[in-house]
């Protein structure tokens, strides 16, 4: 167990729904990142937050929306979903927002059908 | 071109082997990670490196800052090291960490 947990770990759903996926952060970690890992995309760098706020944008599509909450946790809500969103949603946490020290979770399957 | 690249992509060795895995980078950075990901999905941070060495057990990480390049070794390999293997970099401004696309490790028995 690396401190970071994903729920749920697995999801299937249909076009057009919409899903929210959860992250608590290792404890005493302020930063929270999501990445995405697709069959074609590798990993790719979502969105950091870091003690509640927004810290970085990555390639996010308007669909995707996140947050952090006042306890750290965050969510990833995914809208209007398509095919090509099935993957991998990781999340990592770290202490400061500097990008050191990552723990990963163990990711939350998505598959859109 | 990416800015993280691997090699070689896809990396099948016996047991007992001595495995080198190699990653370039082609930006300015301030860390430099390998990550282990088994079937299965989940993602486990080995190293984090700035300079010079590492080692963890059979595992040994290098990085050579001027060359831009790192190399993540396994002596004496086992099956059980069958993973896929990813260097990440965190560029010097910002923290979100650019990854290649991985080494797919296979070790027989």
């Amino acid at each position: 167990d690396s401190g970071v947990t994903q729920t749920p770990k697995h999801l299937i759903t249909a076009t057009g729904q919409r899903v929210t996926l959860r992250c608590s952060p290792r404890s005493g970690d302020l930063s929270v990142y999501w990445y995405q890992q697709s069959l074609d995309q590798g990993l790719q760098f979502l969105i950091q937050y870091y003690n509640g706020e927004e810290r970085a944008k990555g390639n996010i599509l308007e669909r995707f929306s996140a947050q952090q909450f006042p306890d750290l946790h965050s969510e990833l809500n995914l809208s209007s979903l398509e095919l090509g969103d099935s993957a991998l949603y990781f999340c990592a946490s770290s202490q400061s927002g500097k990008g050191y020290g990552y723990t990963f979770g163990s990711g939350t399957r998505l598959t859109v059908v | 071109k990416n800015e993280v690249e691997q090699s070689p992509q896809n990396l099948t060795a016996q047991e007992g082997e001595f495995i080198t895995i190699n990653c370039s980078y082609s930006v300015g950075i301030s860390a430099l990670h390998w990550l282990q990901q088994h079937p299965g999905g989940g993602i486990v941070s080995l190293f984090m490196l700035s300079s010079g060495k590492k080692k963890h057990g059979r595992l040994i990480a290098t990085i050579n800052i001027q060359e831009k390049h790192s190399s993540l070794h396994i002596t004496a390999s086992h099956p059980r090291d069958s993973a896929v293997y990813i260097c990440a970099v965190k560029e010097t401004s910002g923290s979100r960490l650019t990854f290649g696309e991985g080494t797919q490790l296979t070790v027989n028995p």
